[in-house]
């Protein structure tokens, strides 16, 4: 079955500590992004991914980093400079980034609390 | 910067009701997407417009450019349409992969 993949479904991270977010997608999408969903807020965009081993600045990048070696992964991580790092992330994925091909598969999330 | 206001917030329905979901936007737009969010937190892409109509199933999603709105209706609700919906623009000459979305409209559909 094709899809898109985050791991894991709840995170705890404690004070000052780095922790990683998997997303994995096998649709053979060219296009990845992290959003993150806080409540009563609509979803906002960390980083995007155009193709391998580039990515660009969303919205609210601060505190937060990604890599794409692998055109199937686009794991982030949340750096301790990320001050309010509690919420709902979600992982997508599209054939492209703009035309027919912006259609985005989202991933099940991942949520993550500090301790 | 462009606002994407989405309404009502809230919408209770009794099952076969017809629903409207609206979405407003600031800006001139490339295209819109709809999407819903279950319970659980997934996410499914319903729809992307960038003129007319589009149909699936019992679920129909128009756009007027000109006056800057879409609309989503759901036709003989039923209760498994209770979900969050979500309203999302790319802005035309917008950066490329940045969507910008509404804080969405929950849907409860009783029985």
């Amino acid at each position: 079955d094709g899809g898109i993949t985050q791991s894991p479904k709840y995170l705890f991270r404690k004070e000052g500590q780095n922790v990683t977010l998997s997303c994995e997608q096998n649709l053979n999408h060219d296009a990845m992004y992290w959003y993150r969903q806080d409540p009563g807020q609509g979803l906002r965009l960390i980083y995007y991914s155009q193709i391998v081993n580039d990515f660009q600045k969303g919205d609210i990048a601060e505190g937060y980093s990604v890599s794409r070696e692998k055109k199937e992964s686009f794991p982030l991580t949340v750096t301790s400079a990320q001050k309010n790092p509690t919420a709902f992330y979600l992982c997508a994925s599209s054939m492209g980034v703009a035309g027919g091909r912006e259609t985005q598969y989202f991933g099940p999330g991942t949520r993550l609390l500090v301790l | 910067k462009n606002e994407v206001e989405q309404s009502p917030q809230n919408l209770t329905a009794q099952e076969g009701e017809f629903i409207t979901i609206n979405c407003s936007y600031s800006v001139g737009i490339s295209a819109l997407h709809w999407l819903q969010q279950h319970p659980g937190g997934g996410i499914v892409s319903l729809f992307m417009l960038s003129s007319g109509k589009k149909k699936h199933g019992r679920l129909i999603a128009t756009i007027n450019i000109q006056e800057k709105h879409s609309s989503l209706h759901i036709t003989a609700s039923h209760p498994r349409d209770s979900a969050v919906y979500i309203c999302a623009v790319r802005e035309r000459g917008g950066s490329q992969g940045n969507l910008i979305f509404g804080k969405g409209t929950k849907l409860s559909v009783k029985p």
